[in-house]
């Protein structure tokens, strides 16, 4: 079992609408979780970080936590085509270390 | 601005050569990792060091090593190159400030394939 799961998609969202990325995590003892975005041929970069069970916003992202449930989760809110791209969704351990999942592919139509 | 830099984005290899996969950083960040991205996977963390000649395993790093003698760079060894090798290779680096943010600031990728 991976440690970090996510639907691969795609996931098809029409412009303006809310794409709901799901992340769940098989380690009960992980507290620091975040989402990165990565556009084709490009790098992950960070987005959101999270910590706190509830909900984390920034501009169109919110990032939601329940540790009991063991998953997070990203709302994008009024979609662009620029957001088309691979979610992907990380969780650190003590040392720091990310393990990724592999990433839920969203495609934002006009 | 931040910056890490791969020194090949593109790499043809032939089974059984050796391959050097070299990251350079300039923001003086003490802590570098190098992944694997693989369609499906994910990135999977091969080694990672948090300080000069310094170094960890990760979760895959079987047929490969790595060597930090300087604090900017970070490079990634595959003594003897496979076809299962055939990936992109991410170089990352963090400062200990950074660490709890999970902030990783990735370089271009380098795209290794073994023939």
């Amino acid at each position: 079992q991976k440690e970090v799961e996510q639907n691969s998609g795609p996931l098809s969202v029409p412009e303006g609408a809310i794409a709901s990325l799901n992340c769940t995590y098989s380690d009960r003892g992980s507290q620091s979780f975040f989402w990165y975005r990565q556009y084709s041929g490009k790098s992950p970069e960070l987005i959101m970080f999270i910590y706190s069970n509830g909900d984390k916003e920034d501009g169109r992202f919110t990032a939601q936590l329940n540790k009991a449930s063991q998953y997070v989760s990203l709302l994008i809110r009024d979609s662009q085509p620029s957001d088309s791209a691979t979610y992907l969704c990380a969780h650190s351990d003590s040392w720091g270390k990310l393990q990724f999942g592999a990433g839920t592919q969203v495609v934002v139509t006009p | 601005d931040v910056k890490v830099t791969q020194s090949s984005r593109y790499l043809v290899k032939r089974t059984g050569e050796k391959v050097f996969l070299e990251c350079v950083q300039d923001m003086d960040h003490e802590n570098m990792f190098w992944y694997r991205q693989d369609p499906g996977l994910g990135l999977r963390l091969i080694y990672f060091s948090y300080d000069v000649k310094m170094k960890e395993k990760g979760d895959i790093p079987e047929g490969y090593s790595v060597s930090r003698e300087k604090k900017e760079r970070f490079s990634l060894i595959l003594e003897s190159a496979s076809t299962n090798q055939t990936s992109m290779y991410l170089c990352a680096s963090s400062s200990l400030d950074t660490l709890n943010t999970g902030e990783l600031f990735f370089g271009e990728g380098s795209r290794l394939t073994v023939l």
